[in-house]
């Protein structure tokens, strides 16, 4: 079976533009979660969804949003990018949340976003 | 709020060499732990994991105990090899109202092992 995977693999894109990244879960997952992990740290939760409903947000600002389809896989959108947007971003997948399957979380390769 | 505090790397080992990974938390809740590990242009692996006090998490040769009265969550491996060097990361997950369980990831420690 396939893993989690994501598109694309890179981007560079100019301050001021809009992104949008793509995740396709683990069959059978219907849940999605987006990190974003900043060269030299630990990921950073940004969302979680499941069953198309936003389910948590992490400290990130407005500019960022994301959505969830009926096949139960995702898009993250970032607005108005910034500099410090650039980092690499992760998908997550898990069966369910909380304690139906919610535990384990498989992330993908993730997307390297450079803003110049 | 929550957080993962991990030993700053890197840490050169020799092959065969004994590795300890030194990861405390802060909670408010009661949360599960976990170790992932980056390979180079790689997202994450999840390598073990633990769910209450004293469950000893295990793969691949590494282990890790959740020690609630020291908020702890050492990684350990008794034998590393070459193709143990990565990035590991220790993290806990929490659980809201909504479901929702975000994991909070320390900084990392790479890991380095020499032939």
């Amino acid at each position: 079976d396939a893993g989690v995977t994501q598109s694309p693999t890179h981007l560079i894109k100019t301050r001021g533009q809009q992104v949008t990244l793509r995740c396709s879960p683990i069959s059978g997952h219907k849940s999605v979660s987006w990190y974003q992990q900043v060269l030299g740290q630990g990921p950073q939760f940004i969302f979680q969804y499941y069953e198309k409903e936003e389910r948590g947000r992490g400290n990130f600002p407005d500019r960022f949003s994301a959505r969830q389809f009926p096949n139960y896989s995702s898009e993250l959108n970032v607005n108005a990018l910034l500099l410090g947007d650039s980092a690499l971003y992760l998908c997550a997948s898990s069966i369910g949340i909380g304690t139906s399957g919610g535990l384990e979380q498989y992330f993908g390769p993730g997307t390297r976003l450079t803003v110049t | 709020g929550n957080s993962v505090t991990q030993m700053e790397g890197p840490v050169t080992l020799s092959e065969e060499a004994f590795l300890t990974i030194n990861c405390t938390y802060t909670a408010t809740g009661y949360p599960s732990l976990f170790w992932y590990v980056q390979y180079p242009g790689e997202g994450l692996q999840l390598l073990l994991k633990a769910t209450k006090a004293d469950d000893k998490g295990s793969n691949k040769g590494f282990e890790a105990t959740y020690r609630k009265e020291t908020t702890s969550f050492h990684l350990e491996k008794g034998s590393v090899q070459v193709s143990d060097s990565a990035v590991y990361f220790c993290a806990l997950s929490d659980l809201s109202g909504t479901g929702r369980r975000a994991l909070t990831f320390g900084s990392g420690t790479r890991l380095q092992v020499q032939p």
